[in-house]
């Protein structure tokens, strides 16, 4: 159980595009989800909080106007750059909590790895 | 910010325990610890987590020291399929996971 996906898993597109990436918790309902980037040899870092049917939490320094975050049930996020530049090629990956009861843990997608050319 | 330190990286033999250290000195009462794995090119996986006392599960075992300023992650018997990074995060109830650089395990055949 708690199955976490993100579609798709790997994007390339061309420079001032907008790039939408979804995550879905497939098998339980999660209340707060989760976006981080990952560079290369680099680790994780937390972009925001996504809470459903409200606005989403920016950590300090990442451009809210440039990720739009959308979380509009209970099983789907979607992050989208929008203007997507070269220097946001990374690798995107989404997390969710457990609505209700349950461990307090996260669980975590596959990634999208986003190419900008 | 991460509020741990982890070796870089370490190498195990297969086969044998891996023991992967981690400091956490400033710690509060209520957070616990968890670790995550990452196999390259996937997402984070959890492994384990606690508070005070030692834990175990299929994958590891988890031993925190008395004044819970460090602890041990234990895969008991390593295979290659342990080879990823493996974080040390230490986290409030609820709150948000900040992974510091983690420890790049290598088993070796």
């Amino acid at each position: 159980g708690a199955v976490v996906s993100q579609h798709p898993s790997r994007v390339i597109c061309k420079s001032g595009t907008s790039v939408k990436i979804e995550c879905r918790s497939l098998d339980f309902q999660a209340t707060t989800m989760f976006w981080y980037r990952q560079f290369p040899k680099k680790s994780l870092m937390l972009m925001a909080t996504s809470n459903e049917g409200s606005k989403a939490t920016y950590e300090q320094g990442v451009e809210k106007d440039k990720f739009l975050i959308n979380h509009a049930s209970l099983t789907l996020s979607t992050l989208t750059v929008t203007s997507a530049h070269p220097e946001d090629s990374s690798f995107y990956i989404c997390s969710a909590r457990l609505a209700g009861g349950g461990p307090d843990t996260q669980y975590f997608g596959p990634g999208t790895r986003l190419t900008v050319l | 910010d991460a509020k741990t330190t982890q070796p870089t990286s370490m190498d195990c033999a297969e086969g044998r325990a891996a023991n992967l250290p981690c400091n956490h000195s400033t710690i509060s009462g209520n957070e616990y610890v968890y670790w995550y794995r990452q196999i390259h090119s996937q997402g984070p996986q959890y492994i384990i987590h606690g508070l005070k006392n030692n834990e175990t599960n299929e994958m590891a075992s988890l031993i925190i020291t008395e004044d819970r300023k460090s602890s041990t992650l234990i895969l008991p018997h390593a295979t290659l399929r342990d080879t990823a990074v493996y974080y040390c995060i230490v986290r409030v109830p609820l709150g948000q996971f900040y992974f510091g650089t983690g420890t790049s395990l290598t088993v070796i055949p």
